[in-house]
């Protein structure tokens, strides 16, 4: 199975900061990197697609980035709805995987 | 508005059974492939199973493999994940989620299992 690592762990942050989530998967992935906003007791949101795109309805103050084994998430100004949980996700190989998730909390 | 609502969970001893449902709506279920995603208390996601648009197809984790079966009825816009042979470590949120070429774009708002004695 790919194994996701996400940093960090927990991340604390003022309303107006540029924040930015790690991702590494153990083998290429093609780019086939989502991430996912959770807050607490809702289902994840699809961010974020494939690397690189904005999925329907989400602010572009989020962006993703990134090839290889290596992708990020940016908050490019972190509004008060910003704080959740987010996980990065590979559909790249069976089984997919998730990262285990980044605590975006207020500073 | 794409819609999937779960139901079905609860607590459960060991070793018995429980059957999740998903009813979606919104969009044409037929067309796109469903899954499973599991939460445990405090943990991360785990994907759980999927299965392809007609229902030919299923895939799962190696940890559920011969004790959960997806399933799908396309004419009742309804997806299943029969539960047998439960485990505590079974214990977590279940997540009903359509599974297309973007990953799993919406999801349910889930429903828990117990397996507890």
């Amino acid at each position: 199975d790919i194994q996701m690592t996400q940093s960090p762990s927990l991340l604390s942050a003022s309303v107006g900061d540029r924040v930015t989530i790690n991702c590494k998967a153990s083998q290429n992935i093609n780019k086939y990197l989502n991430w996912y906003q959770q807050k607490l007791g809702e289902a994840p949101k699809l961010l974020i697609y494939n690397t690189n795109n904005l999925q329907t309805g989400i602010p572009s103050r989020f962006s993703g980035s990134g090839s290889g084994t290596d992708y990020t998430l940016t908050i490019s100004s972190l509004q008060p709805e910003d704080f959740g949980t987010y996980f990065c996700f590979q559909h790249n190989s069976w089984p997919n995987t998730f990262g285990a998730g980044t605590k975006l909390e207020l500073k | 508005e794409v819609q999937l609502v779960e139901s079905g969970g609860g607590l459960v001893q060991p070793g018995r059974s429980l059957k999740l449902s998903c009813a979606a709506s919104g969009f044409t279920f037929s067309n796109y492939g469903m899954a499973w995603v599991c939460q445990a208390p405090t943990k991360g996601l785990e994907w759980v199973a999927s299965i392809s648009t007609g229902g030919g197809n299923t895939y799962y984790r190696d940890s559920v493999k011969g004790r959960f079966t997806i399933s799908r009825d396309n004419a009742k816009n309804t997806l299943y994940l029969q539960m047998d042979s439960l485990r505590s470590e079974d214990t977590a949120t279940y997540y009903c989620a359509r599974h297309g070429q973007l990953g799993f774009d919406y999801w349910g708002q889930g429903v828990m299992v117990t397996v507890s004695s």
